[in-house]
């Protein structure tokens, strides 16, 4: 998976209450993303990174921050974990902005009861 | 909404077969790249094509880009049992931020 890890690999939580999943690369590449993805649904862009503290929204960015303080490791944070929540997260990073390739972590199951 | 469309939704063929999935997308694009899945896995980049190009192959794979028709196809020649995955395609819209639209997929099965 390209030296990206995704933690944790699997989490149940409650509703209410805040998760925070961390994606951490090896590659030193700039841009990393973060998507869920639902049946029916693809893979819908939560929010994503284009340096160090440099972040913006993406198509589905309600409920959820991110943080990016280093450049090996992006965060997502549910502030407070809704039913709706409940998906797989997936990581991925790109190097190159004329081709944007982007490689992806191993993901993360994530379920809200 | 969703750029990319693949269909068919799913495909069923056998072993030595030509699997052809096919993605449309509305807007202008920088280039169209298309991924596997493999299940309970992460997307693994396959090709990509830029938009001024039509046609590309890589190894089992051939990639065509209608810009006019806003679509593409993938062609897997000689499938295998280990080419059973799903196939996104995503498309790099340009828009100055670095990202992409992914669409809904095709789940292909090849039986031995």
């Amino acid at each position: 998976d390209a030296g990206i890890t995704q933690s944790p690999r699997h989490k149940v939580t409650e509703t209410g209450t805040p998760v925070t999943l961390r994606c951490h690369q090896t590659e030193n590449h700039r841009y990393m993303y973060w998507y869920r993805q639902d049946p029916g649904h693809g893979l819908r862009l939560i929010h994503y990174s284009y340096g160090v503290k440099d972040t913006d929204k993406g198509e589905v960015s309600d409920g959820y921050s991110v943080s990016r303080s280093k450049t090996e490791d992006f965060l997502l944070t549910l502030e407070s974990a809704t039913s709706s929540q409940t998906s797989v997260y997936f990581c991925a990073i790109s190097a190159i902005r004329e081709r944007n390739e982007q490689y992806f972590g191993p993901g993360t199951r994530l379920t809200v009861t | 909404s969703q750029q990319g469309e693949e269909d068919p939704q799913a495909l069923s063929i056998q072993e030595g077969e030509n699997a052809t999935m096919n993605c449309s997308y509305k807007t202008s694009i920088n280039n169209l790249q298309w991924y596997r899945q493999n299940s309970g896995r992460g997307l693994v980049h396959l090709i990509l094509i830029r938009s001024n190009e039509r046609e590309k192959h890589s190894g089992r794979l051939r990639v065509t880009l209608d810009t006019s028709k806003k679509s593409s196809s993938l062609l897997i020649t000689a499938s295998r049992a280990a080419d059973t995955a799903s196939y996104f395609c995503a498309t790099d819209m340009n828009t100055g931020f670095q990202k992409l639209v992914f669409g809904t997929g095709t789940r292909l099965l090849v039986s031995p």
